[in-house]
């Protein structure tokens, strides 16, 4: 049992690329979510998936888009990067229904340049 | 929107002694409250939880306590080790589910004196 899997761990990315950060759970659950976290600033909400064929913006989701592909995998898309964007990345999901609690994964580090 | 504020930022004990974590948040309609510690370059991970039925829960060395009037949850950790040394993040959340997602204190980062 992974729990939640995300990819890349590590990328380095020029000002003005794009990128997708993968996420995938499983554990069936219905929520997924995608952070951010920088020093000092805790793990803010980018965009998150209630459930399945549903997506709503967080706290922060100015040059981020995001796609539910399916009720296991949530990505994130970076059309032009911008070193405003480094940062760590973390995944996440929750079951929603009967319990609250978020699980996240290992985190994916990006760096713009 | 919810508003959660954490203090202290940064709190140094000595082993063995008690530390405590301070939260309060904005949105009455908030009703679960977990705990994440975060080691460095690990993820976040659930260490405890409260829901705002009720009062205060514990799990050994760790208890949360919430007032609903006052809108503050606390952490304690008692005969503090080592290992406890980490980022403690509070966070808050409305709704039956955690489908609108969970606002997060900044943090406090727990060092342990040895």
């Amino acid at each position: 049992n992974a729990g939640v899997t995300q990819t890349p761990k590590f990328q380095v990315l020029k000002t003005g690329q794009s990128m997708t950060l993968q996420c995938a759970q499983d554990m069936n659950h219905n929520s997924m979510y995608w952070y951010r976290q920088d020093p000092g600033m805790g793990l803010r909400l980018i965009y998150y998936s209630a459930s399945e064929g549903t997506t709503d913006k967080g706290e922060v989701p100015n040059g981020y888009n995001v796609s539910r592909l399916n009720k296991r995998e949530f990505s994130l898309r970076l059309e032009s990067a911008a070193p405003s964007q480094t940062s760590v990345y973390f995944c996440a999901s929750s079951e929603a229904r009967q319990t609250n609690t978020i699980y996240f994964g290992e985190g994916s580090w990006l760096t713009v340049v | 929107g919810e508003n959660v504020e954490q203090h202290p930022s940064t709190l140094s004990v000595q082993e063995g002694d008690s530390a405590v974590i301070k939260c309060t948040y904005s949105d009455s309609a908030s009703n679960y409250f977990p705990w994440y510690k975060q080691e460095l370059g690990k993820r976040p991970q659930l260490i405890i939880d409260i829901r705002s039925n009720v009062g205060e829960k514990k799990d050994q060395r760790i208890a949360v306590t919430l007032n609903k009037t006052a809108k503050h949850f606390s952490l304690h950790i008692t005969e503090t080790q080592p290992e406890d040394s980490a980022v403690y993040f509070c966070a808050a959340s409305r709704g039956g589910g955690g489908a609108d997602g969970l606002t997060f204190g900044k943090g406090t980062h727990l060092i342990i004196q040895p």
